[in-house]
């Protein structure tokens, strides 16, 4: 049984500030991590799929790492704006390929 | 093109009466999904279909949960005898297979009375 945990639960940030979040994970043994974006009302919308170890992946402001050694993969956010105020959840998806096991997520909003 | 869509949005019921939640996946995804995402936390997967089976349904709490796929597109997941703790965002994903990517539906939040 995979274990997902998140950090923090929730952040406020102003505009402008950069952040970032902690997914950790105490099993290497999975086939991929993905993080999505979930805003309310709307689809999870997938933002990274990272398989190995020292993966570093960049869409815009955002960006992820991935460390299966030392159990984490962290989540930043360059230059924060109103419009990424959303719940980040991070995920791992079993080697059967089938099932997503999900962390709580971290809610994020960004004040003007 | 047309992503996943579950009807309906909102669903609100009382204790012990029966709901259909429907998913349209995306098409020639053979691969479909359901989770559940309880208030304060992630989604929990309660079921996958490969084609037109259940190729992993370890995730339906209790026999009351049935999911079914007849034509390998769309999904109906059924709840019986609802209880307040059923109340829930469902969400259906669909993936062209497994491992590959799973594209999420907006969701079904149930709430029972």
């Amino acid at each position: 049984i995979l274990n997902v945990e998140q950090s923090p639960q929730s952040l406020h940030v102003q505009e402008g500030d950069s952040t970032n979040f902690t997914c950790s994970f105490p099993s290497s043994n999975f086939y991929a991590l993905h993080w999505y974006r979930w805003e309310t009302a709307k689809s999870p919308e997938a933002l990274f799929v990272m398989t190995l170890n020292g993966d570093e992946k960049k869409k815009g402001r955002i960006s992820a790492t991935l460390n299966t050694k030392e159990g984490y993969s962290y989540l930043y956010i360059k230059g924060s704006q109103p419009e990424d105020s959303a719940t980040y959840l991070c995920a791992l998806l079993n080697n059967a390929g089938n099932m997503l096991t999900f962390g709580g997520g971290t809610r994020l909003m960004v004040k003007p | 093109g047309a992503g996943v869509s579950q009807t309906p949005s909102n669903k609100v019921t009382e204790k012990g009466k029966y709901v259909e939640l429907r998913c349209d996946p995306i098409s020639g995804h053979t691969a479909l999904y359901w989770y559940r995402q309880s208030l304060g936390q992630g989604p929990e997967f309660l079921i996958y279909f490969q084609g037109t089976g259940a190729a992993d349904d370890s995730g339906l709490p209790n026999d009351r949960f049935f999911a079914v796929r007849p034509e390998g597109s769309v999904s109906t997941l059924k709840i019986q005898r609802t209880e307040r703790g059923d109340s829930a965002v469902y969400l259906c994903a669909s993936s062209l297979d497994r491992y590959n990517e799973q594209f999420f539906g907006p969701g079904t939040r149930l709430t029972v009375l």
